[in-house]
């Protein structure tokens, strides 16, 4: 089956430092992937939809500045947290969508967890 | 805004037993609906996804009724190993593909032995 995975796993980082997380589609093309993040006891909300060679779409009440997002080949998207402060502190999840099939089922990464201190 | 709601639970329920949930949404432009499951601290996974007709796949079964905008999945024969947090999932676009999807929070079940 279609493999998507993160790294790190979990992050530990000094508030005003940035973090990049990576998200990868192993066995197949996503022209298209999800980043979303997840409070404890909260919802998957999403941040934002990367579009392979072009800009992110953004959520309302997303920090496109913040939250730098860049999806260079279709099997790579990279979500940077910049400035990180300890309420950026969550669980950040990707998706991707196998552009080759019919199927719109979206495979989801492990997460990466951040902590910022 | 698009809302999905669910009982947050915890359902506690004996091994062997039934067990349904319902989900409501909020927006009736919506198109694909599925249930995933997340276990704790881990990514949500695909459980099924849900059809106009209902649909089944071995002793779970997924309901939908657009006219009251709510969605079921009931699990019969339950096993410990169900015990994890079920996702209403929905999306505003046929297939789910094109849009992020909108999470509820989630029901969270637990089967005791």
């Amino acid at each position: 089956g279609a493999v998507v995975s993160q790294h790190p796993s979990w992050v530990i980082c000094k508030s005003g430092t940035s973090v990049k997380i990576e998200c990868r589609s192993l066995d197949f093309q996503a022209t298209t992937m999800f980043w979303y993040r997840q409070f404890p006891k909260q919802s998957l909300m999403l941040m934002a939809t990367s579009n392979e060679g072009s800009k992110a779409t953004y959520e309302q009440g997303v920090e496109k500045d913040k939250f730098l997002i860049n999806h260079a080949s279709l099997t790579l998207s990279t979500l940077t947290v910049t400035s990180a402060h300890p309420e950026d502190s969550s669980f950040y999840i990707c998706s991707a969508r196998d552009s080759g099939l019919a199927s719109y089922e979206q495979y989801f990464g492990p997460g990466t967890r951040l902590t910022v201190t | 805004r698009k809302e999905v709601e669910q009982d947050p639970g915890p359902f506690n329920v004996p091994e062997g037993a039934t067990v349904a949930f319902n989900c409501t949404y909020s927006n009736s432009a919506s198109q694909s609906f599925f249930w995933y499951r997340q276990d704790c601290r881990k990514e949500p996974k695909l459980l099924m996804s849900v059809y106009s007709s209902g649909n089944e796949d071995g002793r779970f079964t997924a309901q939908l009724n657009r006219a009251s905008q709510y969605i079921s999945l009931l699990i019969r024969d339950s096993k410990l190993s169900d015990s994890a947090t079920y996702l209403c999932v929905v999306n505003e676009r046929a297939g789910g593909g094109a849009d992020g999807l909108t999470f509820g929070k989630g029901t969270h079940l637990i089967i005791q032995p």
